[in-house]
């Protein structure tokens, strides 16, 4: 049981370039959750999916789209890469979104965008 | 607006003391809050949480206490040691959206 991964690890990107940043969860979690965490600035979402086939913006969703393949699978992406965009992005997973859940997180992926 | 206020920054305690983080919130209908605890490199991982309907929750060494008049809560960690150094979120559950917002995080350093 590997809980949420998420690849890559790290990542530099330039200025206009995209990328997905991939994750995973083996729970059967319900809901999952992007979030960047920013010196001084805590975690703050960007997206989340409550169920299979559903999307919804989180605090700061510009920029980014996201996409729930399926149960196991939200990915997110970054179309057109800013410097504004350099952060560390989480992602989590929750049972059903049910109010007051757990949210278990993923290692994380370190971005860097020149 | 959702807010959620986090304090202090940055907290040194020797090793053996006492260890309190304090947070308010905005959103009087908050009920579920969550602390959470990131080590380095790693995601974060909840340690304790509480919800609205008890003032205080305790597991072992790690306490937190709830104040819904005031709109804040605080977690208490007593017997610091080593391994207690991490940076530590709180947060709360705004039921309007369903969503978690976050603190800004507390680095907390333990000092032998």
């Amino acid at each position: 049981n590997a809980g949420v991964t998420q690849t890559p690890k790290f990542q530099v990107l330039k200025t206009g370039q995209s990328m997905t940043l991939q994750c995973a969860q083996d729970m059967n979690h319900n809901s999952m959750y992007w979030y960047r965490q920013d010196p001084g600035m805590g975690l703050r979402l960007i997206y989340y999916s409550a169920s299979e086939g559903t999307t919804d913006k989180g605090e700061v969703p510009n920029g980014y789209n996201v996409s729930r393949l399926n149960k196991r699978e939200f990915s997110l992406r970054l179309e057109s890469a800013a410097p504004s965009q350099t952060s560390v992005y989480f992602c989590a997973s929750s049972g059903n979104g049910a109010a007051g859940e757990t949210q278990y997180f993923g290692p994380g992926t370190r971005l860097l965008v020149l | 607006g959702e807010n959620v206020e986090q304090h202090p920054s940055t907290l040194s305690v020797q090793e053996g003391d006492s260890a309190v983080i304090k947070c308010t919130y905005s959103d009087s209908a908050s009920n579920y809050f969550p602390w959470y605890k990131q080590e380095l490199g790693k995601g974060p991982q909840l340690i304790i949480d509480i919800r609205s309907n008890v003032g205080e929750k305790k597991d072992q060494r790690i306490a937190v206490t709830l104040n819904k008049t005031a709109k804040h809560f605080s977690l208490h960690i007593t017997e610091t040691q080593p391994e207690d150094s991490a940076v530590y979120f709180c947060a709360a559950l705004y039921s309007s959206a369903s969503k978690i917002i976050f603190g800004s995080g507390t680095r907390l350093s333990i000092r032998p």
